[in-house]
């Protein structure tokens, strides 16, 4: 069983949806969970970083954490074309090194 | 504030010949993280290393490959004697502090011909 698990996708959504994209993990020490959306071709860029459980919102960005779950999601409001990209989730753990684990990637297109 | 440089952005080596991958961190950060990504696969950690340690190289190769994060200068990720497998696209990533946001260079695509 892998660490993280994610849908590889891909999703399509039409423009103005609602997006949630989602990821199971199994290490109940993770303690710190990004979000990254990654184009083609490019780096991954840092969309949300929360610690431990709760919602973090920004812009048309939401965060959710569930350790009870072991389940973290991601939701995009009112998605856009250019929010076609590559999402991937990330986590670390408070024992060990901190190194960070990342699920495969959902691949999201929003259809205009 | 200069993001996470990382250079070259394309590197074609031979087989046999070595590959060596820079990362300047973000100003201020002192925790360096290398990480593999093939095509439609998610990102593979390698080895994290802070100033002149390294931390975790769990995810490296045993032969091959190694890496380093000097006082001075940029995080190098050495590949010896490449092979046609070693051909990816290598990340770097840097944080202020362990466990904190990281944040990735536009990587290094490696091709082995």
């Amino acid at each position: 069983q892998k660490e993280v698990e994610q849908d590889p996708g891909p999703l399509s959504v039409p423009e103005g949806a609602i997006v949630s994209l989602n990821c199971t993990y199994s290490n109940s020490a993770f303690q710190y969970f990004m979000w990254y959306r990654q184009y083609s071709r490019k780096g991954p860029e840092l969309l949300m970083y929360t610690y431990s459980s709760g919602n973090k919102e920004d812009g048309r960005f939401t965060a959710q954490v569930d350790k009870s779950s072991k389940y973290i999601s991601l939701f995009i409001r009112d998605s856009q074309p250019s929010d076609s990209a590559t999402y991937l989730c990330a986590m670390s753990s408070t024992s060990g090194t901190y190194k960070y684990i990342f699920g495969t990637g959902t691949r999201l297109k929003v259809l205009a | 504030n200069a993001g996470v440089m990382q250079n070259p952005r394309h590197l074609v080596r031979r087989r046999g010949q070595e590959a060596r991958l820079r990362c300047s961190p973000m100003k201020g950060h002192s925790h360096v993280y290398w990480y593999r990504q093939l095509p439609e696969e998610g990102l593979k950690f390698m080895v994290y290393l802070q100033k002149e340690n390294i931390i975790d190289e769990s995810g490296m190769p045993k032969e091959r490959f190694s890496a380093e994060f000097p006082k001075e200068g940029p995080s190098i990720l050495r590949i010896q004697q490449v092979v046609r497998g070693d051909s990816a696209a290598y990340f770097c990533a840097s944080s202020p502090y362990s466990g904190t946001e990281a944040f990735f260079g536009q990587g290094t695509r490696l091709t082995v011909v």
